[in-house]
């Protein structure tokens, strides 16, 4: 079955520095979505990415889809103690999502 | 308040009682969903409705396990003769019709603790 996968699986880092996640599918993805989930929250949907090679931004967050269409990334700039929590990504694949293994991200004031 | 709601919020059961969950999507969402969540992992499909048609279940799903939506609204869950393995996070979410159709909106999850 497909398989999403995402590293790091965990990063810390001191406010103000950037951060990167990566995402990566074992097949070809129609879209591709992030979702972020604050500790002991729910997933809360940040975007979706369609087009082969698509980025988007919003505002410190960058998201990036690959020519592929297999791998995505998700960049923040500048990071803040706002920021923390686990990214997952997400591939669609036939009305259902197939969520990577997310990253956790701690932001250090 | 529009959002996913999902009752009850906490489950605490002994090994081997029946459990049932309700999930109440947000107003003319034609599609719901159900995940699991385990600590440290992303949500696992579980399954999904279209209105009240059940459209796939996950190999996740074993027959202990079973979903309806019945007037294609809201959702109930129901897990029989409970074992410890079934201990996690049980999240609904919700899709609009159309042009945004595959975006989910999740609700808070109950969290199910068998002992």
């Amino acid at each position: 079955g497909q398989q999403v996968m995402q590293i790091p699986q965990y990063q810390h880092v001191q406010e103000g520095e950037d951060f990167t996640t990566y995402c990566n599918s074992s097949t070809t993805l129609s879209n591709i979505q992030w979702y972020k989930q604050r500790p002991g929250g729910h997933p809360v949907f940040l975007i979706q990415l369609v087009k082969s090679g698509e980025v988007k931004k919003q505002k410190r967050l960058t998201f990036q889809f690959g020519e592929a269409k297999k791998n995505s990334s998700l960049h923040i700039t500048a990071t803040q103690t706002t920021d923390v929590g686990t990214y997952f990504c997400a591939g669609s694949s036939f009305q259902k999502l197939v969520f990577g293994t997310g990253t956790r991200l701690l932001v250090s004031p | 308040d529009t959002g996913v709601s999902q009752d009850p919020r906490h489950k605490i059961t002994k090994r081997g009682q029946n459990v049932t969950f309700r999930c109440d999507p947000i107003s003319e969402h034609n599609r719901l969903y159900w995940y699991r969540q385990t600590l440290g992992q992303g949500p696992e499909f579980l399954t999904y409705f279209q209105n009240e048609a059940q459209l796939e279940k996950s190999r996740l799903l074993s027959d202990r396990f079973s979903a309806e939506r019945p007037k294609g609204s809201f959702s109930t869950l129901e897990i029989q003769r409970t074992e410890q393995g079934d201990s996690a996070m049980y999240l609904c979410a919700s899709t609009p019709w159309g042009r945004d159709q595959d975006t989910q909106y999740f609700g808070p999850g109950t969290r199910l603790t068998v002992l």
